[in-house]
C-alpha cells in the first residue's frame, strides 16, 4: 500500500468551530508532514513529525495543533481559524526525516474553507 | 526566503514536443527533487537527484543538477496531454552533511500540453 489518505476531502467551517483533519499511511514511514498550499503557490511546510515526535514547527499559529497518535496517523486540530487560513492542506510521509533522502508521498489534500 | 525559484512560470507546448523547466536555489543541498501536481490535488514524486550526481533519467524524464551554479533542470521528452500539470522542484537543504529534515519548494512551472 503506497497511499496516503486524508479525510475529509472538503471542509467548510466557521471561525468559532473546532474541527480536525486526519491523515493515514501504512507504508511504515517514520516521518509525517503537514503542508499548507494557497492557490497557485507552492506547498509551505507547517509541521514535521519524526518517530511520532514533533521535530519541526515552522512558527505556525497556535490555532493549528498537530497530533501524532501513532506511527500511521497524523491529525491537525483546527480552532478559531481565520478566513485567510482557507487553503489546501496536504499531508505527506517519508521513510525518514533526518537520515537519507526523504522522498515524500503526498495525500490528495483537504480543501478547507473558513467562513 | 524561498529556497527554489523556477522558470518559466508557465509553459505551453504541443504534444510530442519537449518541455524544459529550470530551478535555482540558494544554499547547500543534500538532494533536489521534482514533483508534479495535477490541478488541486496532491503532489506526486517524480525524481530525486543527490548533490553528488549530475544527471538522472527516469522514463521520459531527464534531470540535471549543477551544484556550482545551484541550478537544476527537468526535461520531459515527447510530451503528452496527460503531462499537463504544475511541476515543482524541492530542495532538501543541509549543513555540515546533515539534512535539515524538510523540503522547500520552488514557485513551480505550470505546463500545458495541447493535443
Amino acid at each position: 500500500d503506497t497511499e496516503v489518505t486524508q479525510t475529509p476531502k472538503h471542509l467548510v467551517m466557521g471561525m468559532t468551530n473546532k474541527k480536525s483533519l486526519k491523515c493515514e499511511q501504512h507504508m511504515g514511514h517514520r516521518a509525517m508532514y503537514w503542508y499548507k498550499q494557497k492557490a497557485k503557490k507552492p506547498p509551505e511546510l507547517m509541521f514535521v513529525y519524526s518517530y511520532e515526535k514533533l521535530s519541526i514547527n515552522e512558527s505556525v499559529p497556535s490555532r493549528f495543533s498537530p497530533e501524532c497518535p501513532n506511527s500511521s496517523l497524523l491529525n491537525l486540530h483546527l480552532h478559531a481559524l481565520q478566513p485567510e487560513d482557507s487553503a489546501l492542506y496536504l499531508c505527506a510521509s517519508s521513510q525518514y526525516a533526518l537520515a537519507g533522502p526523504n522522498e515524500q508521498f503526498f495525500g490528495p489534500g483537504t480543501r478547507l474553507t473558513v467562513l | 526566503s524561498q529556497q527554489g525559484e523556477e522558470d518559466p512560470q508557465a509553459l505551453s507546448i504541443q504534444e510530442g514536443e519537449n518541455a524544459t523547466m529550470n530551478c535555482s536555489y540558494k544554499t547547500s543541498i543534500n538532494n533536489l527533487q521534482w514533483y508534479r501536481q495535477n490541478s488541486g490535488r496532491g503532489l506526486v514524486h517524480l525524481i530525486l537527484i543527490r548533490s553528488n550526481e549530475r544527471e538522472k533519467h527516469s522514463g521520459r524524464l531527464r534531470v540535471t543538477l549543477d551544484t556550482s551554479k545551484k541550478s537544476s533542470s527537468l526535461l520531459i521528452t515527447a510530451s503528452r496531454a496527460a503531462d499537463t500539470a504544475s511541476y515543482f522542484c524541492a530542495t532538501d537543504a543541509e549543513a555540515g552533511g546533515t539534512s535539515y529534515g524538510k523540503l522547500t519548494f520552488g514557485q513551480g512551472t505550470i505546463l500545458t500540453v495541447h493535443p
